[in-house]
């Protein structure tokens, strides 16, 4: 199962919306509703930020949204901050009944 | 609140063989598929492995970098998983995190246990 695919980085200025893309195949991110969206802060865990495509859990901003077209998925991250700059990574269920990662996209804040 | 706090981390040598454990708490574990996920120095996020509940017979599935050399157990009456790693090469070297399966994603973390596969 290989990776899917991100761009390595992202970079916006404050205020400004960004899109990172989570690109897959028919077999994980086009087949099912089962991606999902984490941020890594360096040295820390990652944390849920979206869930099935596109639903926020409690305490998420509502600046993080998501979606999906065929085989890529996307996270739009509006008004964007200082504390959103850290690593993004999607996930997807697989047809194996396994999961994968992205690649990661480095958000930085001009 | 949920807690997953992982354990048994450390050097060992190529080939060498070492057990990780996750500790939870704050939910109801016997229900709960877990998860092990891996993060190298400087690299993404890799899946591990998982091991659903015993509704669910307690099946696994691995990522095919660690298939055959990796275990995952659990022991429901201590609210522990179990990452049981052998035949270890160097590029196993990770922090390890075990998660907790929420609806379909991975939504509660530990903070991660060093494994170094190094001579």
């Amino acid at each position: 199962q290989s990776a899917l695919t991100q761009p390595a980085s992202v970079s916006g200025s404050p205020g400004q919306s960004i899109t990172i893309s989570c690109t897959g195949t028919s077999s994980d991110v086009g087949g099912y509703n089962y991606v999902s969206w984490y941020q890594q802060h360096p040295g820390k865990a990652p944390k849920l930020m979206i869930y099935e495509v596109s639903n926020r859990p409690s305490g998420v901003s509502n600046r993080f949204s998501g979606s999906k077209s065929g085989n890529t998925a996307s996270l739009t991250i509006s008004g964007l901050q200082a504390e959103d700059e850290a690593d993004y990574y999607c996930s997807s269920y697989t047809s194996s009944s396994t999961r994968v990662f992205g690649t990661g996209t480095k958000v930085t804040v001009l | 609140e949920v807690q997953l706090v992982e354990s048994g981390g450390g050097l060992v040598q190529p080939g060498g063989s070492l057990k990780l454990s996750c500790a939870a708490s704050g939910f109801t574990f016997s229900g709960s598929a877990m998860h092990w996920v891996r993060q190298a120095s400087g690299k993404g996020l890799e899946w591990v492995g998982r091991i659903r509940s015993k509704a669910n017979s307690y099946a696994t599935a691995y990522a095919a970098s660690v298939k055959g050399r990796f275990t995952i157990s659990r022991d429901d009456s201590k609210n522990t998983a179990y990452l049981q790693m052998n035949s270890l090469k160097t590029e196993d070297t990770a922090v390890y995190y075990c998660t907790r399966h929420g609806g379909d994603e991975f939504d509660y973390w530990g903070q991660g246990t060093l494994v170094t596969v190094s001579s």
